[in-house]
């Protein structure tokens, strides 16, 4: 298994909703990460994982919460969001000194 | 602060052109540069580049880096319309244990006419 999973694979929710967002992969990858993607923009990092413990956290707004249950799933948990988080946010993860894998990226609409 | 710098930020090509992408950094804690293909969803890899030099080759695209000059070029021969996609270079920083940050350039855009 060489993928990174997300779901869902598209989400809308509203600014008073509570919803997850799902990252899993299999390669026994010790660094898994969330970016963030707006329209015609370069990914942005959001939060890094090592070893399942949070190692980065540029600097992201409370109301997303990353979690690491295990070496193999990352959620991002979402919480009073406002409609400019709407946005492609994708999962990746990467051994050492190796390059990433990307998921498929969840696209988050926010009304 | 890390910079990643693509050039062009878009280009208009005819199909069975040749391109030249172009990717300049400034970053610290330098492990690797890599290429990816985004159409509209989430970016496809292409490759990755350590080692200063040394040619990737895959079908049509081809890549090196040069660490003594920061930059590295993304070539793509004999272009087709399904090479039209935005094209994102971005270096792999070492942040110890395995925990690598990506710094993206803003892209190429490149836009192949039949």
């Amino acid at each position: 298994d060489t993928e990174v999973t997300q779901t869902p694979k598209h989400l809308v929710m509203g600014m008073t909703n509570k919803k997850s967002l799902k990252c899993e992969q299999h390669m026994g990858h010790r660094a898994m990460y969330w970016y963030k993607q707006k329209a015609k923009k370069p990914p942005e990092l959001m939060f890094v994982y090592s070893y399942e413990k949070l190692s980065i956290n540029e600097s992201v707004p409370s109301r997303f919460s990353p979690e690491c249950p295990n070496s193999s799933l990352l959620n991002l948990h979402l919480h009073a969001l406002q409609p400019e988080d709407s946005a492609l946010y994708l999962c990746a993860s990467s051994p050492d000194r190796a390059g990433y894998t990307f998921g498929s990226g969840t696209r988050l609409t926010v009304v | 602060e890390d910079k990643v710098v693509q050039s062009p930020l878009s280009l208009v090509v005819h199909e069975g052109d040749t391109v030249t992408l172009n990717c300049s950094y400034e970053v610290t804690n330098f492990r690797s540069l890599l290429w990816y293909k985004q159409e509209k969803k989430a970016p496809t890899f292409l490759f990755m580049l350590t080692s200063s030099g040394i040619e990737k080759k895959s079908g049509r695209l081809s890549s090196i880096l040069d660490k003594k000059e920061l930059f590295s070029i993304l070539n793509i021969t004999a272009t087709q319309t399904g090479d039209s996609a935005v094209y994102l270079c971005a270096v792999l920083l070492g942040g110890g244990g395995s925990n690598y940050k990506l710094t993206f350039g803003k892209g190429t855009l490149l836009t192949v006419n039949p």
